[in-house]
């Protein structure tokens, strides 16, 4: 069985930092994809930042660029999400998710979700 | 970036009804367009990827059609557990972006 468990979430200051981790099992860790989605209190879905299985493809949208790093440890079978000079505007549930593979080919659809790391940023 | 739109925002529909949600991209993402459900206070859970390929588990009253800009999830008989809101996500190109979800309510 897939399982996702987020970790590392919490309260913190505007400006500082938080460090979400990911730790995975049931399935081959390094052959897929990684991605992680944001979702704030009562709104929808956003992508926030996604790596290849061999850490060779890291993407992030914009709002996130230069202040998140996502990497991976894949003989831990772990996702990280380093978040650095939190907003206001970054307070949200985080999920990991499992990129999907079509066709011998990572997908981009997400098949596999945590349950969520919660980051409230708050002075 | 690609924006993706669904409607309607939200649905009242009973059991045993057809239903069908549609999702409008800005930009042709040819069949890269996946579907998810989600109940209040759990994770989403995916439901259709590449438009039309039902993930594994998902009970076969659910289908997704559609290419380019326009795409359509179809549950053809609502059951109790199918209440939930559903987003559509583009996996085209980065940054992925989902539709602002539908809510599907009981009547």
């Amino acid at each position: 069985e897939v399982q996702l468990v987020e970790s590392g979430g919490g309260l913190v200051q505007p400006g500082r930092s938080l460090r979400l981790s990911c730790a995975a099992s049931g399935f081959t860790f390094e052959d897929y994809a990684m991605h992680w989605v944001r979702q704030a209190p009562g709104k929808g879905l956003e992508w926030v930042s996604g790596i290849s299985s061999n850490s060779g493809y890291i993407g992030y949208v914009d709002s996130v660029k230069g202040r998140f790093t996502i990497s991976r440890d894949n003989a831990k079978r772990s996702l990280y999400l380093q978040m650095n000079s939190l907003r206001a505007e970054d307070m949200a549930l985080y999920y990991c998710a499992r990129g999907g593979i079509y066709r011998g080919y990572d997908s981009s659809h997400f098949d596999y979700w945590g349950q969520g790391a919660l980051v409230t940023v708050s002075s | 970036d690609i924006q993706m739109t669904q409607s309607p925002s939200s649905l009242s529909a009973s059991v045993g009804d057809r239903v069908t949600i549609t999702c409008r991209a800005s930009q042709s993402i040819t069949g890269y367009l996946n579907w998810y459900q989600q109940k209040l206070g759990k994770a989403p859970k995916l439901v259709i990827y590449a438009a039309s390929r039902l993930h594994s588990g998902v009970p076969s009253r659910f289908s997704g059609s559609g290419s380019g800009t326009d795409f359509t999830l179809t549950i053809s008989s609502l059951q109790p557990e199918d209440f939930a809101t559903y987003f559509c996500q583009q996996s085209y190109s980065t940054p992925y972006t989902f539709g602002q979800g539908t809510k599907l309510e009981i009547k």
